[in-house]
């Protein structure tokens, strides 16, 4: 069974780093066409993709918040982590990771993570 | 890196059908034959319904069926149920720069 899990906090400062991990089950980061993407969504809002690495560790961002993105993976883990630089209160929203494998879409989804930006 | 237009609202009465629009450009919608789907219902993590412009994943119901015309996709959803009603949003590869778009999501309501 394929399943994906974010984790991290639940509350950031404004101007604060928030790191992401997704742990991943039911398959390997190492496998061709298999990637993950990060996938947000404020409340009431539309989805928003942010970022997505590859199986070859090749990374692509959204080009509007390319500067305050990294991604990365430890396979070894099965865990992908995603940084935000310079949190702000627009950034608040229920943060996905999902993959995307051979159906060429993102064909699971995590359950999800809120994250609120506030002083 | 703008998003795909939908229309916020479609709604039908259960057993009609409903078609939803996803206007891209020719950057994304119209230059790729990689348009999804996802259904999300309040609360819940979106669903895969639809890949590759018109292909089902296993497990889908074949009343929900994609297309696509130049620069706009479609999802249609016949025999309306009451478990349709939902979020949907649609999304396409935009290139190796951009690589996904989502669309602005269109809520559907089961009458």
């Amino acid at each position: 069974q394929v399943t994906l899990k974010e984790s991290g906090p639940v509350l950031v400062k404004p101007t604060e780093t928030l790191t992401l991990t997704c742990t991943v089950s039911g398959f390997s980061l190492s496998n061709a066409r298999m990637g993950v993407s990060w996938i947000r969504q404020p409340p009431g809002k539309a989805l928003e993709w942010l970022a997505h690495i590859f199986s070859n560790d090749e990374k692509s961002y959204s080009t509007s918040l390319k500067s305050r993105l990294t991604i990365s993976k430890d396979t070894s883990k099965s865990q992908v982590v995603l940084t935000m630089t310079n949190m702000d209160p627009v950034d608040t929203a229920t943060y996905y990771c999902a993959r995307m494998g051979y159906l060429s879409a993102f064909d699971i989804w995590g359950q999800g993570t809120m994250v609120t930006v506030s002083s | 890196q703008s998003a795909l237009t939908q229309p916020p609202s479609a709604s039908g009465s259960p057993g009609q059908s409903v078609t939803i629009s996803c206007t891209g450009t020719s950057s994304d919608v119209g230059g790729y034959n990689y348009v999804s789907w996802y259904q999300q219902h309040p609360g819940k993590a979106p669903k895969l319904m639809i890949y590759e412009v018109s292909k089902r994943p296993s497990g889908v119901p074949d009343r929900f069926s994609g297309s696509k015309s130049g620069n706009t996709a479609s999802l249609t959803v016949s025999g309306l149920q009451a478990e349709d009603e939902a979020d949907y949003y649609c999304s396409s590869y935009a290139g190796s720069n951009n690589f996904y778009v989502f669309g602005t999501g269109t809520k559907v309501t089961v009458l």
